[in-house]
């Protein structure tokens, strides 16, 4: 299973574009990588999934560069409730396809 | 869609009692169950998989008999904290990952149970 590597923290602004990279050297070619949101005494909330290039959704996108060693969420223009720790994590296909969390980002949104 | 619920959100017991956490999928059938367990300002740690149906999968230094799990259902997954003592309190999340999505990583999380042993 790969290992990914994260910033601790980030600080920011309220309506400032945040940016956190993740990094995954050791990514197989069958994994995608997957961000989450984790609010303090809650379970973590699914964000956004891609396996190459950019993903888009309604509440992020995603940066992934051709060798995939690597990849960056965004976060467009954060509010206070965006608060909370993100956690990057890369993997595969398979039924029993086990998630090793790191210790993700925590990010501060200031008012 | 995609919803897992757990029960009971938080949990206060005496040391020695046994405490059941339930997990469930409520709009969708989950083949994988996972439980984790997350220490204050750590990250989830994975306990074990289960597989409708089968025997759960315990990570390594994980005590099967003290954390019996049990995954009858397709909807339903329990955890069994067997004689609590205090270092078992914790915050215990679920996740189900439903059978067949192409989503190869997307679990759906419960909101965690809250386990405190006096």
């Amino acid at each position: 299973l790969a290992k990914t590597t994260q910033p601790i923290s980030m600080d920011s602004y309220e309506g400032q574009e945040v940016n956190i990279t993740c990094s995954h050297n050791n990514i197989a070619t069958n994994d995608y990588i997957t961000w989450y949101q984790q609010f303090p005494s809650q379970g973590p909330r699914f964000i956004i999934q891609g396996y190459k290039t950019k993903v888009t959704n309604e509440v992020a996108s995603l940066f992934i560069p051709a060798d995939r060693k690597s990849s960056t969420l965004s976060l467009p223009r954060v509010s206070l409730s965006d608060t909370a720790v993100y956690y990057c994590l890369v993997g595969g296909n398979g039924n029993n396809r086990k998630l090793i969390w790191g210790l993700g980002t925590s990010l501060a949104v200031n008012p | 869609g995609a919803v897992v619920s757990q029960h009971p959100s938080r949990v206060i017991c005496k040391s020695g009692t046994s405490v059941k956490i339930e997990c469930r999928s409520l709009d969708f059938q989950a083949t994988t169950m996972f439980w984790y367990r997350q220490f204050p300002k750590q990250s989830l740690m994975l306990m074990a998989t289960s597989n409708e149906g089968s025997k759960a999968t315990y990570e390594q230094g994980v005590e099967k008999d003290k954390f019996l799990i049990n995954h009858a259902s397709l909807t339903l997954s329990t955890l069994t904290v067997t004689s609590a003592h205090p270092e078992d309190s914790s915050f215990y999340i679920c996740s189900a990952r439903e059978g067949g999505r192409s989503s190869y990583n997307e679990q759906f999380f419960g909101p965690g149970t809250r386990l405190t042993v006096l």
